[in-house]
């Protein structure tokens, strides 16, 4: 089993639209949790960081369930430029070493 | 520096000879990690530092890949004999003590001919 696992995609969205996946994680000693971008042929960029409680910036918001060892991305009021593949980051418990999923694209078509 | 920086950004080479490929992180950054990633896939850990010390190395694909790392700060991959399936953008990312603002630089792309 991997240890970071995304739904590969595309999700494929109506502008406007809302639309959400999930990450799952293998070790239940992580500590940090994140969301990244990737625009095609460009460097990952840091979207947002999840934290325990939940959080949201605009129309992203990002879950956390610790239980079920998963984190989520929901993307509201979908925008063309929305368009990429978003990458879940996880950070180990000792704080080392990041390890990335295969990441999810999503297309948003208008 | 504002952010990570990658050089060269594009890199042409004849298999069987050898590439470096430098990075300089955020200053203050004590971590910094190289991946790679090959066209349509995923992030491939190869290397993780701490300062100047390699906590993990598990990556590396295989002996002829080596890295270094000196001050803390710049990071050289080093890569012998290149192999066309060597192939690939290599990203470095740094981050701070703390662990959060990892930032990447937009990489080295590495063609092996």
């Amino acid at each position: 089993r991997k240890e970071v696992e995304q739904d590969p995609g595309p999700f494929n969205v109506p502008e406007g639209a809302t639309v959400a996946f999930n990450c799952t994680y293998s070790n239940s000693a992580s500590q940090s949790f994140f969301w990244y971008r990737q625009d095609c042929r460009k460097e990952p960029k840091l979207l947002m960081s999840v934290y325990s409680s939940g959080n949201e910036d605009g129309r992203f918001t990002a879950q956390l369930n610790r239980a079920s060892q998963y984190i989520s991305l929901l993307i509201r009021d979908s925008k063309l430029s929305d368009s990429a593949t978003y990458l879940c980051v996880v950070n180990s418990a000792a704080g080392n070493k990041l390890t990335f999923g295969g990441g999810t694209r999503v297309l948003v078509k208008p | 520096g504002a952010g990570v920086s990658q050089s060269p950004s594009n890199k042409v080479t004849e298999k069987g000879k050898d590439v470096e490929l430098r990075c300089d992180p955020i200053s203050g950054h004590t971590a910094l990690y190289w991946y790679r990633q090959s066209l349509g896939q995923g992030l491939e850990f190869l290397i993780y530092f701490q300062g100047n010390s390699a906590p993990d190395k598990s990556g590396l694909p295989s002996d002829r890949f080596s890295a270094e790392r000196t001050g803390g700060s710049v990071s050289t991959l080093t890569i012998q004999r290149t192999q066309q399936e060597d192939s690939a953008v290599y990203l470095c990312a740094s981050s701070d003590p703390q662990g959060y603002g990892y930032t990447f630089g937009s990489g080295t792309r590495l063609t092996v001919v």
